[in-house]
């Protein structure tokens, strides 16, 4: 099946810190990414699509110029959390739509888990 | 009320033992549906869709009630490797991104 990658896995910093994930399909092009964050013993929950070149839709409650999103490539989308505090710490995890391919069908990276001290 | 819901559990059962495990969705406009596994500290996998018509992938059927926003997931003879978060899961309505449920725990034991 088809790979995504995140990087890095772990990031501890501490308060005030900014800190950038990057996603990346592998092996397909992606022309959408999605930016979830699952706190411990809840659901994911969407915080943002990224569709390659043009700008993020944030959902309702994420504020934007706290979770700047890029997307400029097929292959690259990359989540920067800006002045990151405690609250911020969670388990963070992007997913790719393959261009072209079923419109179901969305391959999810590892997950990058976040502690901000 | 949360788009997806569904029982935490946690489902505590024998090896060899069927359980069975409920979602209900709030946005009748959701097109498609699917049972998601996380494993703990791990990413979501996709395990199947859920059709109208009911589907079965070896041990695991899946069903679906639109008319009760209603979607089940049945395993039968339960393996210790089971033992995951199953994650009901929806369409939101522009078709676009995935709603996840909480995700009910499943354990496993011999």
């Amino acid at each position: 099946g088809a790979v995504v990658s995140q990087h890095p896995s772990w990031v501890i910093c501490k308060s005030g810190t900014s800190v950038k994930i990057e996603c990346r399909s592998l092996d397909f092009q992606a022309t959408t990414m999605f930016w979830y964050r699952q706190f411990p013993k809840q659901s994911l929950m969407l915080m943002a699509t990224s569709n390659e070149g043009s700008k993020a839709t944030y959902e309702q409650g994420v504020e934007k110029d706290k979770f700047l999103i890029n997307h400029a490539s097929l292959t690259l989308s990359t989540l920067t959390v800006t002045s990151a505090h405690p609250e911020d710490s969670s388990f963070y995890i992007c997913s790719a739509r393959a261009s072209g391919g079923s419109q179901e069908t969305q391959y999810f990276g590892p997950g990058t888990r976040l502690l901000v001290l | 009320r949360k788009e997806v819901e569904q029982d935490p559990g946690p489902f505590n059962v024998p090896e060899g033992a069927t359980v069975a495990f409920n979602c209900t969705y709030s946005n009748s406009a959701s097109q498609s549906f699917f049972w998601y596994r996380q494993d703990c500290r791990k990413e979501p996998k996709l395990l199947m869709s859920v059709y109208s018509s009911g589907n079965e992938d070896g041990r695991f059927t899946a069903q679906l009630n639109r008319a009760s926003q209603y979607i089940s997931l049945l395993i039968r003879d339960s393996k210790l490797s089971d033992s995951a978060t199953y994650l009901c899961v929806a369409k939101n309505q522009a078709g676009t991104a995935l709603i996840f449920g909480k995700g009910t725990t499943l354990s496993v034991s011999s």
